[in-house]
């Protein structure tokens, strides 16, 4: 239980163009999602946390409307690079917490996107 | 806000060997620490987690100990094999699943 799906797994795009990546719980309702962004052989860096049908709040430092995120059901959240360049490349997970059909408070991570500007 | 260091950055042991890896974080009103596990290329995966009231927690080979009043917690794996080779991160947060993330160990166990 407690799925995240995560896509696409990896995207290539031209530098100027907007991508959009997507997290899905399946089988439970993500009340909370976290967007993570890891460059090569570094940590994993706390992008933004959103809340269902909220505005996400952005950590110090990412730019809020470079990297739009939408929360808008408890099953789909989304994450758009726009006019994304080669400095944005990296590998972006999101991470849901929500509760399982048991009533268990869980925290999932999706497989990761990883996103190359050329 | 919350910061989490990590270290040792790389850490190589002979297989059957231990290995301990150790976090330190700066608030104090955090409640939870979490380890996970990171392959090339795929998600974390959470090995173990500690909360706040209890000083010590073992599953098998790993273990996790913390220290409240020095705000550190310690990651230990017993008789290391080679699959235990990976990046670790150590990840600390307070009221939620928000985790603030230690900087990896690349841990490499020679068979």
């Amino acid at each position: 239980g407690a799925v995240v799906s995560q896509h696409p797994s990896w995207v290539i795009c031209k530098s100027g163009t907007s991508v959009k990546i997507e997290c899905r719980s399946l089988d439970f309702q993500a009340t909370t999602m976290f967007w993570y962004r890891q460059f090569p052989k570094q940590s994993l860096m706390l992008m933004a946390t959103s809340n269902e049908g909220s505005k996400a709040t952005y950590e110090q430092g990412v730019e809020k409307d470079k990297f739009l995120i939408n929360h808008a059901s408890l099953t789909l959240s989304t994450l758009t690079v726009t006019s994304a360049h080669p400095e944005d490349s990296s590998f972006y997970i999101c991470s849901a917490e929500g509760y399982s059909l048991s009533g268990a408070n869980v925290l999932t991570f999706g497989a990761g996107s990883r996103l190359t500007v050329l | 806000g919350e910061n989490v260091e990590q270290h040792p950055s790389t850490l190589s042991v002979q297989e059957g060997d231990s290995a301990v890896i150790k976090c330190t974080y700066s608030d104090s009103a955090s409640n939870y620490f979490p380890w996970y596990k990171q392959e090339l290329g795929k998600r974390p995966q959470l090995i173990i987690d500690i909360r706040s009231n209890v000083g010590e927690k073992k599953d098998q080979r790993i273990a996790v100990t913390l220290n409240k009043t020095a705000k550190h917690f310690s990651l230990h794996i017993t008789e290391t094999q080679p699959e235990d080779s990976a990046v670790y991160f150590c990840a600390a947060s307070s009221g939620s699943y928000k985790l603030i993330f230690g900087s990896g160990t690349r841990l490499l166990v020679r068979p």
